[in-house]
């Protein structure tokens, strides 16, 4: 059974950092891609960035709000991803989804999501 | 403001077809599949449809997906009380090079 467990989400003060885990199991994890997505609230759905694969050289992209702050790595030795967030601020404030990326025909989509990790940024 | 432009709210009731669009463009929509996800209240967005009209295994023939230009929709058949959920669309953006999503369809079966 294809399993994506976050961890690591919490309080944390306006400028702090964070770092939030994936832990994946019931499939090669090495040959997914891992994209992150966040959900403020009663909010809707926004892509944080993802990782590629080792044969896609690890390839990173981030969503403009995050780029420079946030950074996603990934040991696949420990089938996990990880996202570092940095110089936090409250607009971060949001559940946090990993998702595995599969890929058919030349398309790609998220089958498999995470339960979520709340972080929570506030003084 | 998202990308992917959806209504914000849907609804109808037991048994009758509802449709939710997602509109994009050139970029988008235009460039790329669409994907469409359910999330049920509390829950984490479980994929509903996927390159445009692909139903995993487990979802019901009563939803069905489409895609025209620009442009998706999503169809929900023979509604169901258990179907009240937020729906999503998605797609990659080539300008962006990100991922994208609509605003999200909140779908009430009244």
């Amino acid at each position: 059974e294809v399993q994506l467990v976050e961890s690591g989400g919490g309080l944390v003060q306006p400028g702090g950092s964070l770092k939030l885990s994936c832990a994946a199991s019931g499939f090669t994890f090495s040959g997914s891609a891992i994209h992150w997505v966040r959900q403020p609230s009663g909010k809707g759905l926004e892509w944080v960035g993802r990782i590629r694969t080792k044969a896609n050289t690890y390839a990173t992209e981030y969503a403009a709000s995050v780029k420079g702050r946030f950074t996603i790595s990934r040991d696949d030795s420990k089938s996990t991803a990880y996202l570092q967030m940095n110089s936090l601020k409250t607009e971060d404030t949001a559940v946090y989804y990993c998702s595995r990326r599969t890929c058919s025909g030349g398309s790609c989509f998220s089958d498999y999501w995470g339960q979520g990790a709340l972080v929570t940024v506030s003084s | 403001q998202s990308v992917l432009t959806q209504p914000p709210s849907a609804s109808g009731t037991p048994g009758q077809r509802v449709t939710i669009s997602c509109s994009g463009s050139s970029s988008n929509i235009g460039s790329n599949a669409v994907d469409w996800y359910q999330q049920l209240p509390g829950t984490a967005p479980k994929l509903l449809i996927y390159v445009n009209n692909q139903r995993p295994s487990g979802v019901p023939d009563r939803f069905s997906g489409s895609k025209s230009g620009t442009s998706a929709s999503l169809a929900i058949s023979g509604l169901q009380s258990e179907d009240e959920a937020d729906y999503y669309c998605a797609t990659w953006d080539e300008s962006l090079n990100g991922l994208v999503f609509g605003g999200g369809t909140k779908l009430t079966v009244l």
